[in-house]
């Protein structure tokens, strides 16, 4: 079983609906959690990133971690067509890449299709 | 500033021959890491660097090497390649740890 699972969609909404994507894990360990998005045939990008439980809002992006539940979120409100790529979860245990071990664990990525 | 670069950006190659992917970051960064990316299996860490004269591997290791002799350089070979080390290749880097950043990858099949 993989430590971080991510449903791999596609998910397909109409342009303006809320796009909800989500990634649960294993290793009670993981502390730092991440979204990136990445368009097809380029690296992936940081979205977002949150320590700990809770939420964190930044624009039309929405992260939510509920750690008793090993459980993430995303959601992206007002979808627009440029939305339209492939997000990816990302967490570790201690600070990504700060020391020996504390290496990133991503999800397989949900691709996502925002329709005119 | 260019960011991360990678060369080639697409390369086959035959079994049992050998290359070099190159990655340079010009953002000073200390640590660089390469991962591979596989449909549905995510990005998957092959090795990474802490600094200069400083590597270790990452998740799946066996086939590739590293090195890394200045902060700005980190290449990575293949030895021997194999059919199943046909991937996707990204380099990232990072000096706080909140954001990698990745270059743009190299598209490896391996017939």
């Amino acid at each position: 079983q993989k430590e971080v699972e991510q449903d791999p969609g596609p998910l397909s909404v109409p342009e303006g609906a809320i796009v909800s994507l989500n990634c649960t894990y294993s290793n009670s360990a993981f502390q730092y959690f991440m979204w990136y998005r990445q368009y097809s045939r380029k690296g992936p990008e940081l979205l977002m990133y949150t320590y700990s439980s809770g939420n964190k809002e930044d624009g039309r992006f929405t992260a939510q971690v509920d750690k008793s539940s090993k459980y993430i979120s995303l959601f992206i409100r007002d979808s627009q067509p440029s939305d339209s790529a492939t997000y990816l979860c990302a967490m570790s245990a201690g600070r990504p890449m700060r020391a020996a071990g504390n290496k990133l664990t991503f999800g397989g990525g949900t691709r996502v299709l925002v329709k005119p | 500033n260019a960011g991360v670069t990678q060369t080639p950006k697409f390369q086959v190659l035959k079994t049992g021959q050998s290359m070099t992917l190159q990655c340079a970051q010009d953002m000073n960064h200390e640590y660089m890491s390469w991962y591979r990316q596989d449909p549905g299996m995510g990005l998957r860490l092959i090795h990474y660097s802490v600094g200069a004269g400083i590597t270790d591997q990452g998740e799946v290791p066996n086939g590739y090497n590293v090195s890394r002799s200045t902060t700005e350089d980190f290449p990575l070979r293949l030895l021997s390649a194999a059919p199943s080390q046909t991937s996707v290749y990204f380099c990232a880097s990072t000096q706080t740890g909140r954001e990698q950043f990745f270059g743009p990858g190299t598209r490896l099949t391996v017939l």
